[in-house]
């Protein structure tokens, strides 16, 4: 009931295409869904997040979708750049005691210039 | 990076020694984590703190110990290091107080190879 799933493992779009990427939950109590991204050498850095009360949430290129019935949700990158080009982690958390998050096994993506 | 420090950032050890990585942060936050990152598992939890000398296991605990003595520091050894422990491990904290978010922020890593 912890596991956070994600796919695909690697992911290679051109230039100015959509990059999508898929996560999905088992615990309904999680109610805290970040992504972060993950260039080499460096930390995770928290891209974008989503709490369940909406369905989607746009910053920019990057969108969350949220499907909370199928406890899915999704990252867009719209227009994709080569300097999107990095690993990308979503995770699950319940706000409320030990704020722990589950993270899903990344996404390896690279924009083709 | 939400003041975080990482200490070593890079370690060579030899099996059966022990090892301490430190993370510092500057800004007295209550909770503290420690992940390893391994290609294939993403992030995975170790030991997290919610207090000074209040300290948790994660969920791939065994073989490492944690303290954490001051607010700003979090201590995660290796009692005595396996080859299966080579990674890069990162600390983590999430902001509380004015600050109050759900949020972790991670320190640049430490990479640790056990030989």
């Amino acid at each position: 009931q912890q596991q956070v799933k994600q796919s695909p493992q690697s992911l290679i779009v051109q230039k100015g295409g959509i990059s999508i990427i898929n996560c999905a939950y088992e615990n309904t109590a999680f109610d805290y869904f970040p992504w972060y991204q993950q260039f080499p050498g460096k930390g995770p850095a928290l891209l974008i997040a989503i709490r369940p009360d909406v369905s989607e949430k746009k910053e920019g290129r990057f969108t969350i979708s949220f499907n909370k019935s199928a406890k899915q949700f999704s990252l867009h990158i719209m227009d994709s750049q080569p300097g999107d080009s990095a690993t990308y982690f979503c995770a699950a958390s319940k706000t409320s005691g030990t704020y722990k998050y589950i993270f899903g096994t990344g996404t390896r993506l690279k924009v083709l210039a | 990076d939400a003041g975080i420090t990482q200490s070593p950032r890079h370690k060579v050890t030899e099996t059966g020694t022990p090892v301490t990585l430190r993370c510092h942060q500057t800004e007295n936050h209550r909770y503290m984590y420690w992940y390893r990152q391994d290609p294939g598992h993403g992030l995975r939890l170790i030991h997290y703190s919610y207090g000074v000398k209040d300290t948790d296991k994660g969920e791939v605990s065994d073989g490492y110990s944690v303290s954490r003595s001051k607010t700003e520091d979090f201590l995660l050894t290796l009692e005595s290091a396996t080859s299966s422990q080579t990674s890069v491990y990162f600390c983590a904290i999430k902001l509380g107080g004015t600050a109050n978010t759900d949020t972790q922020y991670f320190g640049p890593g430490t990479r640790l190879t056990v030989l």
